[in-house]
């Protein structure tokens, strides 16, 4: 899977620890998304960022903060989590603008939160 | 509010045999419909989608799926299933955000499919 990478592909931390996911495209496109994927839910849109900038943020907890450095690269920083946000992290990328774009996914971040 | 449905949680089938994934959906204005298969430890994987035109698309690994808009349905198909084909199934359809040029998608439950050897 090389067109959408997510590192580290397992997290085990604390609720007091503070630490990053990190997503990387090569696709060359221009929007990227964060999914919260627990068991037995829908995947739930957690950010978007288009063109560098946070387009949609969905009521997602001040402990979960997105970095969109560059078009290529988006982060999750993750602070004084809880139990319930174990969950598998999945970031997403597409080129907006084209009638009908397809998000491509990563592999995603299994984290669990003791 | 725009939404999406699949029905059955689980699907078994015989591994030859034909298989039917469900999907319904609601939205105001033309759907941009999508199918995506989720491996156990992986992300989701691209299938096939519907954009305009011919209502019959064709997709990766033989799956097609018809769009069929008097039902609002966008059921996912193959003729002859593999036990390979065993996986997570996520039926998801376009929306468009208010508050900027991005698109969201929002995505059904999911449907386990088994394909029996």
């Amino acid at each position: 899977e090389t067109g959408v990478t997510q590192t580290p592909r397992h997290l085990v931390m604390g609720m007091t620890n503070k630490k990053s996911l990190k997503c990387e495209q090569h696709l060359g496109h221009n929007a990227m998304y964060w999914y919260k994927q627990s068991a037995k839910k829908p995947l739930e849109l957690m950010f978007v960022y288009s063109l560098e900038e946070r387009v949609e943020n969905n009521s997602v907890p001040s402990r979960f903060s997105p970095e969109c450095p560059n078009s290529s690269h988006l982060f999750l920083h993750l602070h004084t989590l809880q139990p319930e946000d174990s969950a598998l992290y999945l970031c997403a990328s597409s080129q907006e603008g084209l009638a009908g774009d397809t998000q491509y996914f990563g592999p995603g971040t299994r984290l669990t939160v003791l | 509010a725009q939404s999406v449905a699949q029905p059955e949680d689980q699907v078994n089938v015989a591994e030859g045999n034909p298989l039917t994934v469900k999907c319904t959906y609601s939205v105001s204005g033309n759907p941009y419909l999508f199918w995506y298969v989720q491996y156990p430890n992986r992300g989701l994987q691209f299938l096939l989608k519907y954009i305009t035109g011919d209502n019959l698309v064709k997709g990766s690994y033989g799956f097609e799926a018809e769009f069929n808009k008097s039902q609002t349905s966008f059921h996912l198909k193959k003729p002859s299933a593999l036990v390979s084909d065993s996986a997570l199934y996520f039926c998801a359809v376009r929306v468009l955000i208010s508050s900027g040029s991005a698109r969201q998608l929002t995505f059904g439950s999911g449907t386990q499919l088994t394909v029996l050897p």
